[in-house]
Parts: structure tokens; sequence; C-alpha cells
């Protein structure tokens, strides 16, 4: 089984500024990946960042950058440059890593951390 | 290429109605999966379809069923609704040919139980 937790309910963060959101998480499989979706306001989940368990390099895109712990059990996402459009509800995920796993493909999320950007 | 789409957008029933939503995909996915999100939640696997021909339960599956008519098509089915089953459905496929891929997901299903 996985667990995901996110212990920030909420954050906030001036534009332009740089902002961390945390992520903790468990699990028995061996292979797996990590991701962080964004929730809009229209609800829709788009996928921010995704992370494989077997490599140690750190996964970016564009402004969005993770700090993947392995050992530790931790994946935050930094978000710098901050803008408007970044609010949203920020999910952290994770999923087995392969087809037979006992978690085949099925998403695990932490309960979401509300990001506010302010001007 | 529309991805994934979902029908009805918002659904008010009355508690013991049943009903059935609708998820489509075109993008030759082989998985999907129902979640639903509670507020002040993260999304809940409720049931998901490996491949066309199979479904599985996830982790909160009572009151619902679920049928994969064929390989675009995942529906979810309630048959008598509760009020406790009030909650906002995605639908969402995945293409398992690439390990690499993550879950598309559609812009979801809003459904309020009296």
């Amino acid at each position: 089984a996985q667990t995901v937790t996110q212990s920030q309910p909420e954050m906030s963060v001036q534009e332009a500024e740089t902002v961390t959101l945390s992520c903790t998480y468990d699990t028995s499989e061996s292979n797996y990946y990590l991701f962080w979706y964004k929730q809009p306001p229209s609800r829709q989940m788009i996928l921010v960042i995704r992370q494989e368990a077997y490599k140690q390099q750190n996964a970016t895109e564009n402004r969005f950058s993770v700090n993947f712990q392995k050992a530790a059990k931790s994946f935050s996402l930094k978000i710098s440059d901050s803008q408007l459009g970044d609010t949203a509800m920020y999910f952290c995920a994770s999923s087995s890593g392969y087809a037979g796993g006992t978690s085949y493909g099925k998403l695990t999320f932490g309960q979401g951390t509300i990001l506010t950007v302010h001007p | 290429n529309a991805g994934v789409t979902q029908t009805p957008k918002f659904q008010v029933l009355k508690t013991g109605q049943s009903m059935t939503l609708q998820c489509a995909q075109d993008m030759n996915h082989n998985s999907m999966y129902w979640y639903r999100q509670d507020p002040g939640m993260g999304l809940r696997l409720i049931y998901y379809s490996a491949s066309e021909g199979t479904t599985d339960k996830g982790e909160v599956p009572n009151g619902y069923n679920v049928s994969r008519l064929n390989k675009r098509e995942f529906s979810l089915r309630l048959e008598s609704a509760a009020p406790s089953q009030t909650s906002v459905y995605f639908c969402a496929t995945q293409n398992w040919d690439n390990f690499l891929e993550t879950q598309y997901f559609g812009p979801g299903t809003r459904l309020l139980v009296l």
C-alpha cells in the first residue's frame, strides 16, 4: 500500500517569489513514480512534474523543480518566479512503476495544498 | 481530439435514485480509472480497468459498479445514491505501453445527492 502526506493545507507567496510545497510518502514498491498535479478553480487536473524513483537526478520543468530525497521519502515541489496563474490546489501523488505490482498504475494522492499567489 | 470527456458535468439526485456517469477517451489508452474527490481531500480511487474486459476495485468501491463497455468507454453507476456520495468524480486514462506515461484526467462530474 502507498500513502502520501501533505502537511501544509495552505500556503501563500508574493508574485515573483519562490515557494516550496512539502510532500512525504510511504510505499512498499521497489519501483515507483511520484507526481505533482495542479488543480485550478476549474477543477481540471493538470500534471506539473513527475519523477521516476530510480533516477537520482531531480526533475525540472521550467519554473517547477522537485527535491527528491529517496531515503527520507520526501518529494517537495519548488515553484520559482511565482505567477498569479500558479494559484491552485497542488496534489502530490505516487504510483507503482510497473504492471503486475499491487498498485498497478493506481494513483495515491495526498490531501492537497492550496497555494495562493498574491500580486 | 477531445482527450477524456465526462458526462454529465453536474447532476442533482435524490437519495435512492440511480444514475450512470459516462467517460469516453479518444487517446487509445489501455487503462481507465474512476476517482472521487471530497472537499478538503485528495482524489481516491473507486474502480479501475487495466484493460478492455477487466475491472477491479480501488480504495472506495462500496455503492458503485462499473462497466468497461469497450476500449474507449468506462462508466460508473450508482444504483441507490446516498448523500455520502456527494462528490466530484473524475475519470482518468493511462497507456501502460509506456511506463513513463501519466494519467490524463477528464474535467470532472459534480454530483449532489439530497
